[in-house]
This record gives structure tokens, sequence and C-alpha cells, in this order.
């Protein structure tokens, strides 16, 4: 079975803070998939980004970056100078190739807020 | 590249009533997923579509099915409705399996 926790329900910064949201998951496939989405207040959830189980490499993208780390089974997101427009509901999210297929397992989703 | 269209935006319907969703994925996108969202439950997946097939089924009851056509396009359908169906339906399209999903802006389902 896969599993997928994100242990902050909420967390509220001022602008220009740094915050990192936490992903711990778990899974019995050899070849995993993880995700993070957005869900602003309008409800589309926005794809931010993609990972596959053998590729360890943090990748940082503007204001935001991600750490994998397969020893904790843990990948989690920072946002830098955070804004009032990050905003929103975060997920976190898995697949397994063996056993899930394209099945998405969600967290239960972290609540940001940036205020000004 | 548009993006993935689901209709209506809104429904309000009575407890017993039939609801069909509608779902057009992104261009070239064979595989189709369906999910609800609710306060209490979370994002859970409902069912999968490939090819017209159904490839991987969540934990729901039959009332829930779905189909999918031959230009991907993709309904679902929620028979004798409950309260407890009132929830936020999205539509997610992909390339493949493993691939990352884009979803629509949902369809919110009430129910009374």
């Amino acid at each position: 079975a896969q599993k997928v926790t994100q242990a902050q329900t909420e967390i509220s910064v001022v602008e220009k803070e740094d915050v990192t949201l936490d992903c711990v998951y778990e899974t019995r496939d050899t070849t995993y998939y993880l995700f993070w989405y957005k869900q602003p207040p309008s409800g589309e959830l926005v794809f931010l980004i993609r990972r596959n189980s053998f590729d360890e490499q943090n990748e940082i993208s503007g204001r935001y970056s991600w750490n994998f780390q397969k020893s904790t089974s843990s990948f989690n997101f920072t946002i830098t100078a955070s804004q009032v427009v990050d905003s929103a509901v975060y997920f976190c999210a898995l697949s397994g190739k063996e056993t899930s297929g394209s099945r998405l397992t969600f967290g239960e989703g972290t609540q940001l807020t940036v205020n000004p | 590249k548009a993006g993935v269209t689901q209709t209506p935006r809104y429904l309000i319907k009575t407890r017993g009533q039939q609801v069909t969703l509608s779902c057009s994925p992104i261009s070239g996108h064979r595989s189709v997923s369906w999910y609800q969202q609710t306060p209490g439950q979370g994002l859970q997946f409902l069912f999968e579509y490939f090819s017209e097939t159904q490839r991987n089924k969540g934990n729901f009851p039959g009332r829930f099915s779905g189909r999918q056509f031959s230009n991907s396009r993709s309904e679902m359908n929620v028979s004798t409705l409950e309260l407890g169906d009132s929830a936020l339906y999205l539509c997610a399209s992909s390339a493949g399996r493993g691939y990352e999903q884009y979803f629509g802006p949902g369809t919110r389902l009430t129910v009374t």
C-alpha cells in the first residue's frame, strides 16, 4: 500500500520568509514517482514537479526547490522569499509503477498562508 | 495546448438522482483519471481509463462508474446520489503511467 504523510496541516509565514513543506512517503514499489501540486482557492490542482525514484538530484526552479532523500523517504519542498501569491494548499503525491500505475496517492495537504 | 476541461462546473442534485460529469483531456493524452475531493477524506482516486479501458479502480461503491470514448474524452456517472457524494470531482489527464497528471478545474457537486 502507498501512503503519503504531510505532517504540517497549516503554516503561516510573513512575506519574504523561506518556508519548507514536509512530505514523507511509504511504498513497496522499487520504481515510483513523486509529485507536488498546488491548489489555490480557485480549486484547480496545478502541477509543480515530478521526480522518479532513481533520480535523487535536488531541483531548483526559481524560488522553488525540492529535496528528495530516498534514505528517509522524504520529498520536501522549499519556497524561498515567499510571496502572498504562494498562499495555497500544497499536496505531495505518489504513484508506484508496480502496484498503482497512474493512481496518485495524495497526502492530506498543507495550507500555506503568506501574510503581507 | 488547451488544458483539461470539465463540464459542468457546478451541479446541485437531490438525493436519489443520478449525475453525469464530463472531462476532455489534453490533446494527445490517452490516460484519464478521476478523483473525489472532500474536506473529510481529502483527495481520493476513483478510477483511471486508458484507451477506453478501465485500468485501475479505487475503493468506491458500484454507484460510481465511468467510461472513456475513442477520442479519450471521459464521463463519470454517480447513481442514487447520497448526501455524502457532495464533493469536488477532479479529472486529470496524462501521457501514461508515471507521467505527471494535469488536472481540470473540477465539478463541484452538491447533493441536497
